[in-house]
């Protein structure tokens, strides 16, 4: 079975500073990891993914996350935060290309001024 | 490409009501997925269907969900007898799958609220 678990319901940083959103992963198989986001009344919106090509994967708006199989994690890291990066956060997990999605439980990010 | 498009974006209904909801995928998107989101929730995968063919259903999908894609295009998720635990946001998404892009883009949601 896969399931992923976010390490912190809730982060909050002071802009400009960095981000960092914990993910660990579960999966008999080789799986593919993915980000979304969700910005309040806005649908989910794919930051990054991994797909078993390069560990370290570059996402939209700065945003990248390193597959390290060893320790079955997918943190989520961006270097400085902007007060638009305020949304909740989904680490999200599959096995089969076109399959379903299993979303861990979110992690609300908050940016301070 | 306009997105996915789901309707109405709100509904509230009274316990025991049929509730119906519709989704317009990407256009030449084969897959079309159901998920439901509870508050403080991550969103659980109901089911799915390529083209019109319904190839997985969650146990969470009870006998008073049904989901349809008729002509392999839009698609209708229906709730028989609502239950005040059926409040929640319903979220389709859509992808077209083998693709070097495989991408599930999700719709804005359904909110539905059960008196």
């Amino acid at each position: 079975a896969q399931s992923v678990t976010q390490l912190d319901s809730h982060v909050s940083v002071s802009e400009g500073t960095p981000v960092l959103l914990r993910c660990n992963y579960s999966s008999s198989y080789s799986p593919s990891l993915f980000w979304y986001v969700q910005h309040p009344n806005k649908g989910l919106q794919l930051l990054l993914k991994y797909t078993s090509a390069a560990t370290l994967v570059k996402g939209i708006n700065g945003f990248e996350a390193e597959f390290k199989k060893s320790e079955t994690s997918f943190h989520l890291t961006k270097p400085s935060a902007h007060m638009s990066d305020a949304a909740e956060y989904f680490c999200v997990v599959t096995i089969l290309q076109g399959g379903k999605l299993i979303f861990g439980q979110g992690t609300e990010l908050s940016v301070k001024p | 490409d306009t997105g996915v498009s789901q309707n109405p974006r709100h509904k509230i209904t009274k316990r025991g009501q049929n509730v119906t909801f519709r989704c317009d995928p990407i256009s030449e998107h084969n897959r079309l997925y159901w998920y439901r989101q509870t508050l403080g929730q991550g969103p659980e995968f109901l089911t799915y269907f390529q083209n019109e063919a319904q190839l997985e259903k969650s146990r969470l999908l009870s006998d008073r969900f049904s989901a349809e894609r008729p002509k392999g295009s839009f698609s209708t998720l229906e709730i028989q007898r609502t239950e005040q635990g059926d409040s929640a946001m319903y979220l389709c998404a859509s992808s077209l799958v083998l693709s070097p892009t495989d991408t599930q883009y999700f719709g804005p949601g359904t909110r539905l609220t059960v008196l």
